[in-house]
């Protein structure tokens, strides 16, 4: 146990559908994060929260993604009308905050558009 | 635009080989750079590194930072089957009071008995 939940861990879903992912990060950590994996590459940075609030997105999250994290404890990602493209593993990850290095990332959720 | 780039991509020794994972950078706003491992699913921490020159070790793994010529080098000795993963090196970027990663593409290591 990591301490970052993610829920669920697989998902294969219909192209055109819509997804939604979930990540409970460590109780005390107030930064979240959202990373996409492709195989064999690294995590690519998709959006971040300070507590409730979402201070960064990525260009590569099109209008399709939206991340919420409502009341600066779990965050959801919806992904919708999903592409094939849009196959990866999504990685949470939750940092204390300033002055820290602290990451500590969640078994990630694997999506697959079929 | 930030970018990280690790060498090799993939690398197969046996066991009890030592190996050396390459990292260059080459960002904005640079706070520090970690290594993480990954088998699975979620990366595991190894080692942040802040200062150049300076040695961090954890048992048979050991990583240094040189911050002037921008790279980072991960060593494994006497390696075993169980270091069989994915590393990543990410760099942590430090910009108007917020903080995220940036990561390599990985470079898979494969140990065979």
């Amino acid at each position: 146990d990591t301490g970052v939940s993610q829920d669920p861990r697989h998902k294969i879903t219909k192209r055109g559908q819509n997804v939604t992912f979930r990540c409970d990060p460590i109780s005390e950590h107030n930064r979240l994060y959202w990373y996409r994996q492709t195989l064999g590459q690294g995590p690519e940075f998709l959006t971040y929260f300070q507590n409730e609030a979402q201070l960064e997105k990525s260009r590569l999250l099109s209008d399709r993604f939206s991340a919420e994290r409502p009341k600066g404890s779990f965050s959801t990602l919806e992904i919708q009308r999903t592409e094939q493209g849009d196959s990866a593993m999504y990685l949470c990850a939750s940092n204390p905050g300033q002055k820290t290095y602290g990451y500590t990332f969640g078994s990630g959720t694997r999506l697959t558009v079929v | 635009e930030d970018k990280v780039v690790q060498s090799p991509l993939s690398l197969v020794v046996h066991e009890g080989d030592t190996v050396t994972l390459n990292c260059s950078y080459e960002v904005t706003n640079f706070r520090s750079l970690l290594w993480y491992k990954q088998e699975k699913k979620a990366p595991t921490f190894l080692f942040m590194l802040t200062s150049s020159g300076i040695e961090k070790k954890s048992g048979r793994l050991s990583s240094i930072l040189d911050k002037k010529e921008l790279f980072s080098i991960l060593n494994i000795t006497a390696t075993q089957t169980g270091d069989s993963a994915v590393y990543l090196c990410a760099v942590e970027l430090y910009i108007q009071g917020a903080q995220k990663l940036v990561f390599g593409q990985g470079t898979r290591l494969t140990i065979n008995p």
